[in-house]
């Protein structure tokens, strides 16, 4: 697609379900990145993946946070066990290198009630 | 230390008026800066981005100062528009290490007709 797609759009979870969160980057860029932005705050770093790398994870806040990128393309955010703190925005990110202008896009309101 | 540091958080501008945000950094190792314009509901949009090589860069009605010296940057937004009222973001990577950003906290930006 000509833009980086999110699905789905909104989500509304219950206390201790699991959740999948949905990213299709633009074709051709090799760069993925995840970022959480929660109400009025920054952009909180995730998960990075570039090409057939093994993908940055330092920005996972725990082990119920999981992250895969199957053949190069589409990636899956997994909550495992999700928590009311974890109510947040979650933004994919796309590049065709890494760090140089990223494409984000429209993101997935997550809330857990 | 990877942190960004953004100001204002609010801004509120005439019609016309200069629009001036500022960034800071202590990684001295970043050597990209871009930033990013946010509309609610949507994903940041890349707006303009810098490299510590040149002083300043300009797109339109959009400027970057960089100050390698003083380890900070700005954008000035010129004859700013009501269009323009979004939130805008700093951010500050190292291209040769994946390029992962790290992002200011963002700044609310209103221009008044």
């Amino acid at each position: 697609g000509a833009g980086v797609s999110q699905s789905p759009s909104n989500k509304v979870t219950e206390k201790g379900k699991d959740v999948e969160l949905r990213c299709d980057p633009i074709s051709g860029h090799t760069a993925l990145y995840w970022y959480r932005q929660s109400l009025g705050q920054g952009l909180e770093f995730l998960i990075y993946f570039q090409g057939n790398s093994a993908p940055d994870k330092s920005g996972l806040p725990s082990d119920r946070f999981s992250a895969e990128r199957t053949g190069g393309s589409v990636s899956t955010l997994t909550i495992q066990r999700t928590q009311q703190e974890d109510s947040a925005v979650y933004l994919c990110a796309s590049s065709f290198h890494g760090g140089v202008g990223y494409t984000f896009g429209s993101g997935t309101r997550l809330t857990v009630v | 230390q990877q942190q960004v540091k953004q100001s204002p958080q609010s801004l509120i501008v005439q019609k016309g008026g200069i629009s001036i945000i500022n960034c800071a950094y202590e990684n001295t190792a970043f050597d990209y800066f871009p930033w990013y314009q946010q509309f609610p509901g949507k994903g940041p949009a890349l707006l303009i981005a810098i490299r510590p090589d040149v002083s300043e860069k300009k797109e339109g009605r959009f400027t970057i100062s960089f100050n390698k010296s003083a380890k900070q940057f700005s954008l000035h937004i010129m004859d700013s528009q009501p269009g323009d009222s979004a939130t805008y973001f700093c951010a500050a990577s190292i291209l040769t290490n994946a390029g992962k950003s790290t992002f200011g906290d963002g700044t609310t930006l209103t221009v008044k007709p």
